[in-house]
């Protein structure tokens, strides 16, 4: 399996221009999480999906912020307009939702640098 | 919601002793407490996680111990290697929610 995979890997982008960040789940996951982290704050979870639905959003920073998931295969999570304070490293983990709790394995992230 | 306290944020041992980083938690119906390694510029593995039915649990040279009374938890590293330099994050999962809660990490430095 080759893990989560996010795309772009990095991404540097100017003020007030809209980003687009790409996550691929791990085949037969059902839950998907978006998290920022940032040297001030850590990390953060920004959402989460379990089966496509969106369940809790309530670490989206503010409006700018949104995310989706159209299929059990593919998520995105747009920003626009960018900010500065929008730069961060963005991963997004997915797992397997049961009876137990289990690991939530990341993907690589993306770099993002808002200019 | 939860909150996770990490201490310390930095922590220096002597190669081949032994490392303690500690957490606590607020939420009492939390469940599940995975630790966290992350290298520089790499993503968040987990190392060792327990749940909240058990008290200790221990894999090789790590292990964490949960105490649910006082709500806090905490990992030991012995006989600290090179490699174990990274930084270390703690985590929650609340009774009522699947995403976890992180503490703000500890940056562990093992010295020659």
């Amino acid at each position: 399996d080759a893990g989560v995979i996010q795309s772009p890997r990095h991404e540097v982008t100017e003020m007030g221009q809209e980003v687009t960040l790409r996550c691929k789940p791990i085949s037969g996951h059902n839950s998907l999480f978006w998290y920022r982290q940032t040297m001030m704050r850590g990390l953060e979870l920004l959402i989460y999906f379990n089966n496509n639905v969106p369940i809790d959003d309530s670490g989206m920073p503010e409006d700018r912020f949104s995310a989706k998931m159209p299929n059990a295969s593919f998520s995105t999570l747009k920003i626009q307009p960018s900010e500065p304070r929008d730069s961060a490293v963005y991963f997004c983990a997915s797992t397997l939702i049961g009876n137990l709790p289990l690991e939530q394995y990341f993907g690589p992230g993306t770099r993002l640098t808002v200019t | 919601g939860e909150n996770v306290e990490q201490h310390p944020s930095t922590l220096s041992v002597q190669e081949g002793d032994s490392a303690v980083i500690k957490c606590t938690y607020s939420d009492s119906a939390s469940n599940y407490f995975p630790w966290y390694k992350q290298e520089l510029g790499k993503r968040p593995q987990l190392i060792i996680d327990i749940r909240s039915n058990v008290g200790e649990k221990k894999d090789q040279r790590i292990a964490v111990t949960l105490n649910k009374t006082a709500k806090h938890f905490s990992l030991h590293i012995t006989e600290t290697q090179p490699e174990d330099s990274a930084v270390y994050f703690c985590a929650a999962k609340g009774g009522g929610a699947d995403g976890l809660t992180f503490g703000k990490g500890t940056h562990l430095i093992i010295q020659p």
